[in-house]
C-alpha cells in the first residue's frame, strides 16, 4: 500500500521567510510518480510539480524548489521569500504508473501555509 | 483553466436525498477520476473510468455510483445522502497512454448535505 505523510498541520510564517513544507512518502514500488498541489482558499487543486523516481535532481522554478531523496523516502518543498499568495494548503502526493493510464493519486492530509505580514 | 469542468460548482441538499455530479475532462483525456474532499478523511480517491469503463476503485460507499458516457463525461450520483457525505467532490482527467501521470483537476462541487 502506499502512504504520505505531512506532518506539519500548519505553518506560520512573514512574508519574506522561507519556508519548507515536509513530505514523507512509503511504497513498495520501484517506479513511482511524487506531486505536490497546491489548493488556495478559492479551493482548486492547482498543480505544481511532478517527479519520477528515476530522478533525484532537485528542482527549482522561481521561488519554488523541491528537494527528493530516495534514501529517505522524502521530497521536501521549499518556499523562498514566501508571499501573502503563498497562503494555501499544499498537498503533496504519491501514484504508481500504470499501462495505458495514470494510477489514482495518493494524498497526504496537507499542510496549511499561513503567510501574514 | 485546467480544460476540466464540473457542475455544478455548489448543491445543497438534505438527508435522504439524491444528486447527481457532473464532470466534463479535458479534450482528448480518456480517464477520469473522482475524488472526495472532507474534513474527517482528507481527499480521498473514489474511482476511476477509462473510455467508458470502469477501471478501479477506492473508498466508495454502495450508495454512490458513478458512469462515464460515451462523450467520456463522466456523472458521480450519491444517493441516500448523510450529513457525513458533506464534502468538496473533485473530478479530474489525465491523458491517454498515462501521459506523465498527471492528473488535471476541476474546480470541484462543493455539497452540503443539511
Amino acid at each position: 500500500a502506499q502512504k504520505v505523510t505531512q506532518a506539519q498541520t500548519e505553518i506560520s510564517v512573514v512574508e519574506k521567510e522561507d519556508v519548507t513544507l515536509d513530505c514523507v512518502y512509503e511504497t513498495r514500488d520501484t517506479t513511482y510518480y511524487l506531486f505536490w498541489y497546491k489548493q488556495p482558499p478559492s479551493g482548486e487543486l492547482v498543480f505544481l510539480i511532478r517527479r519520477n523516481s528515476f530522478d533525484e535532481q532537485n528542482e527549482i522554478s522561481g521561488r519554488y524548489s523541491w528537494n527528493f531523496q530516495k534514501s529517505t523516502s522524502s521530497f521536501n518543498f521549499t518556499i523562498t521569500a514566501s508571499q501573502v499568495v503563498d497562503s494555501a494548503v499544499y498537498f503533496c502526493a504519491l501514484t504508481r504508473p500504470l499501462t495505458g493510464t495514470a494510477s489514482k493519486l495518493t494524498f497526504g492530509t496537507g499542510t496549511r501555509l499561513q503567510v501574514t505580514l | 483553466d485546467s480544460g476540466v469542468t464540473q457542475t455544478p460548482k455548489h448543491l445543497i441538499t438534505a438527508t435522504g436525498q439524491r444528486v447527481t455530479l457532473r464532470c466534463s475532462p479535458r479534450s482528448g483525456d480518456l480517464s477520469v477520476y473522482w475524488y472526495q474532499q472532507s474534513l474527517d478523511q482528507g481527499l480521498q480517491f473514489l474511482i476511476q473510468y477509462y473510455n467508458g469503463e470502469e477501471r478501479a476503485k477506492g473508498n466508495i460507499l454502495e450508495r454512490f455510483s458513478a458512469q462515464q458516457f460515451p462523450d467520456l463525461h463522466s456523472e458521480l450520483n450519491l444517493s441516500s445522502l448523510e450529513l457525513g457525505d458533506s464534502a468538496l467532490y473533485f473530478c479530474a482527467s489525465s491523458p491517454p497512454r498515462g501521459g506523465r501521470n498527471e492528473q488535471f483537476f476541476g474546480p470541484g462541487t462543493r455539497l452540503t448535505v443539511l
